[in-house]
């Protein structure tokens, strides 16, 4: 069966420091990767996705990078973190071909930027 | 907003009641989602219905969609106290990129 694993948990960084978020799927081959960023009692904002190793989409401008250097990995980094870059950060993964289709979510990274 | 919106944003139930949660939406979509989320976790994938269905059952969760009013809505039938989460619709678009959420109905099943 397929999983999904992201950490760390629970993060708490400086603001001006680096940030990597790690997410990788066990069980499937070349899944579509999301990376979601959920402000407090809000909805989901689409921030990467990506469907193959080295591509990767940009969906908000913003202060934050991706990386998929293998098939099941995908890296959420910032380089200088900002106080508006705190939230709960879902990676998730979809085994569509055409559309999105479900979505299978890690537990999530909580980052508060202090 | 391409995104859905749900309605109520919560709701509050004694065990054993009905929930009917409502999601609306302004574009044409392939398919429509249905999530769950515990507090502070991931989200969980319910059901999917797609454009061309009207109505789905899984388990104690029903699902109905309206695609000439843009609607959708969950219902759960006799709640659980477990059932205590926030449940967010999805549309799909089509595109590996177009699937949006609304904010979510938290519910509250008083035990």
């Amino acid at each position: 069966s397929q999983t999904i694993h992201q950490w760390p948990a629970t993060l708490v960084q400086p603001v001006g420091s680096p940030l990597s978020l790690e997410c990788t799927v066990e069980g499937t081959s070349n899944p579509n990767l999301y990376w979601y960023r959920q402000a407090a009692g809000r909805g989901l904002q689409l921030l990467f996705y990506s469907v193959g190793i080295g591509q990767i989409s940009s969906e908000v401008p913003q202060n934050l990078s991706a990386s998929r250097p293998q098939d099941r990995q995908f890296i959420l980094s910032s380089k200088k973190l900002l106080l508006s870059d705190s939230g709960f950060y879902l990676c998730a993964w979809s085994a569509y071909r055409v559309g999105t289709g479900e979505l299978f979510f890690g537990e999530g990274s909580r980052l508060t930027v202090l | 907003s391409q995104q859905g919106e749900e309605d109520p944003q919560a709701l509050s139930i004694q065990e054993g009641e009905n929930a009917t949660m409502n999601c609306s939406y302004k574009t044409s979509i392939n398919n429509l989602q249905w999530y769950r989320q515990n507090s502070g976790r991931g989200l969980v994938h319910l059901i999917l219905i797609r454009s061309n269905e009207r109505e789905k059952h899984s388990g104690r969760l029903r699902v109905t969609l309206d695609t000439s009013k843009k609607s959708s809505s969950l219902l759960i039938t006799a709640s659980r106290a477990a059932d205590t989460a926030s449940y967010f619709c999805a549309t799909d678009l089509g595109g590996a990129n177009n699937l949006f959420f609304g904010t979510g109905t938290r519910l509250t099943v008083i035990p």
